[in-house]
């Protein structure tokens, strides 16, 4: 079974620029999960989508959006680009069978870096 | 609100030693879930296990053992017999009932090195 992918692994972008990250969850898995990781914030919850739809939302601004397509695959976007922006990026998938009784599984990350 | 605190933010140990991992947690939330995840320096976090707050059971896999405590508000995490490729980054994590696995709130991690 495929785990969960992300492209780019690595991203550099200038000051003021968008950019659009992609999570592919392993197959079967209907949610999608979005996570910050910074070495001053540590890990943060961005958002979740199931079935296409938003379902939770951590505390980032409004730059920081997300969608989900119906075969489970899941972009965010970041917009207008700051350099504390620059991190690693985690995708989680899981099932929603048993919400809490199941395990999130993550991709290696898309390493963002803003210059 | 919810709280994970991973107080010790290094740990470096010589191989075979044991060494556990401190995780606290705050919650106000009656069923929860624990988690423990590693993460190598590929990035990925790599999925240990999962905890019931209704299951206080300990758990022991192989050289990895945890140790959950609800009177300490306590999910500790120890290596038995240690060795160089248990060198990673390691987070507790907790989730809430109706939040699930899909909104997990992260301890700070704490860093093991394991010197041959």
């Amino acid at each position: 079974k495929a785990g969960v992918t992300q492209t780019p692994r690595y991203l550099i972008k200038t000051r003021g620029q968008q950019v659009t990250l992609s999570c592919s969850p392993i197959s079967g898995h209907r949610s999608v999960s979005w996570y910050q990781q910074t070495p001053g914030q540590g890990l943060q919850f961005l958002f979740e989508y199931f079935s296409e739809t938003q379902r939770n939302k951590g505390n980032f601004p409004g730059r920081f959006s997300g969608r989900q397509f119906s075969n489970s695959r899941s972009e965010m976007n970041v917009s207008t680009l700051e350099l504390g922006d620059s991190a690693l990026y985690l995708c989680a998938s899981s099932s929603e069978m048993y919400r809490g009784r199941t395990e999130a599984f993550f991709g290696q990350g898309t390493r963002l870096t803003v210059v | 609100a919810q709280k994970v605190t991973q107080a010790q933010t290094e740990i470096s140990v010589v191989e075979k030693e044991d060494v556990t991992l401190d995780c606290v947690y705050e919650t106000r939330d009656t069923t929860y879930y624990l988690f423990w995840y590693k993460q190598p320096p590929s990035g990925e976090l790599v999925f240990l296990i999962r905890r019931n707050s209704f299951d206080e059971q300990n758990e022991i896999s192989g050289r990895y053992s945890w140790n959950f405590q609800k009177s300490t508000s306590s999910f500790n995490f120890t290596i038995t017999a240690s060795q160089v490729v248990d060198s990673a980054v390691y987070f507790c994590a907790l989730s809430a009932r109706f939040q699930g696995a899909q909104k997990l709130v992260f301890g700070q991690g704490t860093r093991l090195t394991i010197n041959p």
